[in-house]
């Protein structure tokens, strides 16, 4: 069965520094990846999708890596800013079915 | 405007009483997905459906029904709600081809609560 975990759980950063956050999975047979967004209360809002043939995905300030041999992907988040705080969670699609990770915590100081 | 919509949002029932919470997306996709978010558990799929008429258990499906009679709506239904069913539920669409779920757009959520 597929387990995703994300670390670390939580992270607090100043304003500006640029940062990684962690996915990993334990069956390398994936179809993509995904990395969301969730702020408080409210849904989850997609970011980047990275396919299986796929090495890496940018979109604005947001930069993510895929390595499925490794079963390994990151989110690196250039020149943070407050408005980036937010529950950042990556899945796994394997087939129909995508998998969670549990979520990093982000927080952004000003 | 391209979304998914949820009704109730919020929902404060009984145990046993039977409720349905509606999903509707105006996008034309496959495939649509319930899921549930706990503290602690994270997201966990409930159901899925890969076009009309064909559906899926997740990996918690127990006390849940769903069906797909129409493209765009994907009702989950609770014959009979149990207080460990009180939750955070989403529901989510994307297109799919050939098995491969694309960018999943997910609605605003759904918060019951069953006592």
């Amino acid at each position: 069965k597929q387990e995703v975990t994300q670390i670390p759980a939580a992270l607090s950063v100043p304003e500006g520094e640029n940062l990684v956050l962690n996915c990993s999975f334990t069956d390398s047979a994936i179809y993509n990846l995904q990395w969301f967004r969730q702020d408080p209360g409210k849904g989850l809002t997609s970011l980047l999708l990275i396919q299986s043939s796929q090495r890496e995905q940018t979109s604005g300030r947001l930069n993510a890596s895929l390595d499925k041999s490794s079963g390994r992907s990151t989110l690196y988040i250039a020149a943070s800013q407050p408005g980036d705080s937010a529950t950042y969670l990556c899945a796994v699609d394997a087939g129909n079915m995508l998998t969670f990770g549990g979520g990093t915590r982000l927080m952004v100081k000003p | 405007e391209a979304q998914v919509t949820q009704n109730p949002r919020y929902l404060i029932t009984v145990t046993g009483k039977k409720l349905t919470v509606t999903c509707s997306q105006n996008m034309n996709h496959e495939y649509m997905s319930w899921y549930r978010q706990d503290p602690g558990l994270g997201l966990r799929q409930i159901y899925y459906s890969m076009n009309v008429e064909v559906t899926d258990k997740g990996d918690v499906p127990e006390g849940y029904k769903v069906s797909r009679k129409e493209k765009r709506n994907f009702p989950l239904i609770l014959e009979s709600p149990s207080p460990n069913q009180t939750s955070l539920y989403f529901c989510a669409s994307a297109i799919g081809r050939g098995g491969i779920i694309d960018t999943q757009y997910f609605g605003p959520g759904t918060r019951l609560t069953v006592l």
